[in-house]
């Protein structure tokens, strides 16, 4: 089993919609976790960490539910730039230091 | 601001070449990364350096070996270059923050595209 799975989408969208990613994780001592942002061709980068009680930015949600070990990214009103694809990404501080282990992602294809 | 450096962008290996993947941070930061990314397959794990002198495995070491040589750069070497090694390869750094338990955003670098042919 992946220590962190997505489901690997293509997640086919219009523009204004509301699309939810999960992500599950297999090590139930993993301390932090994020969703990273891949666009086409380029390097991942952070879009926002996941906090115990939920966090939101903007029109982006972030939850996590530890007992089911599940992380969520909720998307509202869809935007053509939010094509991409999204990372789960998992630290589970091993040794007491930063590894940061990724989902396959998800893939978001926002269409006029 | 350059962020992370990795060199080359782009290298077409023949089977059983050698070559060394190169990356500097000027972040400071403690802990680097080397990954590679296959479809359908995201951001596996090579080797990870927590701090300067340390070096561990991850995910998929097999067929390669790495350098923590000071705390700026981490390099990757392929001493034979296979096929299955054809991949784009991610360097990355992170640093902690107050206390451990809290991770902290990792920086790539923009990727080096290699084909071994």
């Amino acid at each position: 089993r992946k220590e962190v799975e997505q489901d690997p989408g293509p997640f086919n969208v219009p523009e204004g919609a509301t699309v939810a990613f999960n992500c599950t994780y297999s090590n139930s001592a993993s301390q932090s976790f994020f969703w990273y942002r891949q666009d086409c061709r380029k390097e991942p980068k952070l879009l926002m960490s996941v906090y115990s009680s939920g966090n939101e930015d903007g029109r982006f949600t972030a939850q996590l539910n530890r007992a089911s070990q599940y992380i969520s990214l909720l998307i509202r009103d869809s935007k053509l730039s939010d094509s991409a694809t999204y990372l789960c990404v998992v630290n589970p501080l091993s040794g007491g230091y930063n590894k940061l282990i990724f989902g396959a992602g998800t893939r978001l294809a926002v269409h006029p | 601001n350059a962020g992370v450096t990795q060199t080359p962008k782009f290298q077409v290996l023949k089977t059983g070449q050698s070559m060394t993947l190169q990356c500097a941070q000027d972040m400071n930061h403690n802990s680097m990364y080397w990954y590679r990314q296959d479809p359908g397959m995201g951001l596996r794990l090579i080797y990870y350096s927590a701090s300067e002198g340390t070096t561990d495995k991850g995910e998929v070491p097999n067929g390669y070996n790495v350098s923590r040589l000071n705390k700026r750069e981490f390099s990757l070497r392929l001493e034979s270059a296979a096929p299955s090694q054809t991949s784009v390869y991610f360097c990355a750094s992170s640093d902690q923050q107050g206390s451990v338990l809290w991770g902290t955003e990792a920086f790539f670098g923009q990727g080096t595209r290699l084909t071994v042919v």
